[in-house]
């Protein structure tokens, strides 16, 4: 298996419920990243992990939890979310240094009831 | 900081026209851009990229872009569009080479109607 994949393709869970969504790329990149996207807004970055260190946090709220583990797997932990955190959750890898863009994984549609 | 605009949020064109869709970037220091293609449910897709060298890019599925540094710009063509190419399609720019992160537009709706 190639690229980058991410479990699950659709998730519902109630504001009480504690999830977790998986992402796993298989082409050898030292960075993985997770964004978040809306109806209506653009494309936003909410962490950012290179050689499996956090680099970045984009003041994404604490109920988000991101966890890397190795340089191929990342994972968001979702606890006690919003109705409004309903999006489409993007993963994505990239080799720094490499100078290319980013690759994606087709992405968890998530709807909190 | 480094923006991304792109003026269009949706562009309606006839199958076999030609598009173009507009792109500007905020930063005149040295960036790298990228056009990506995203289909209903789908992850972003590269479409092309530009990182050096020659301003004219050609990527997949026929599509081409030209990079203009005195316009800050990064306009995305297509000599003739099919009905699959109906997707949303986002610029980025990553500035300070590769170190950067990934910069997205708001994107741009292309419709493409027989």
């Amino acid at each position: 298996e190639t690229g980058v994949t991410q479990t699950p393709r659709h998730l519902v869970m109630g504001m009480t419920n504690k999830k977790s969504l998986k992402c796993e790329q298989h082409l050898g990149h030292n960075a993985m990243y997770w964004y978040k996207q809306s109806a209506k807004k653009p494309l936003e970055l909410m962490f950012v992990y290179s050689l499996e260190e956090r680099v970045e946090n984009n003041s994404v709220p604490s109920r988000f939890s991101p966890e890397c583990p190795n340089s191929s797997h990342l994972f968001l932990h979702l606890h006690t979310l919003q109705p409004e955190d309903s999006a489409l959750y993007l993963c994505a890898s990239s080799q720094d240094g490499g100078g290319g863009g980013y690759t994606f994984g087709s992405g968890t549609r998530l709807t909190v009831v | 900081a480094q923006s991304v605009t792109q003026l269009d949020s949706q562009v309606p064109v006839f199958e076999e026209a030609p598009v173009e869709l507009r792109c500007n970037y905020s930063s005149s220091v040295s960036v790298y851009l990228f056009w990506y293609v995203q289909y209903p449910n789908q992850g972003l897709q590269l479409l092309l990229k530009y990182l050096s060298g020659s301003t004219l890019v050609k990527g997949i599925n026929g599509f081409e872009a030209e990079f203009n540094k005195s316009q800050t710009s990064f306009h995305l063509r297509k000599p003739s569009v099919h009905i699959s190419d109906t997707a949303e399609y986002f610029c980025a720019v990553r500035e300070g080479g590769s170190q950067g992160n990934l910069i997205f537009g708001k994107g741009t709706k292309l419709s493409v109607k027989p």
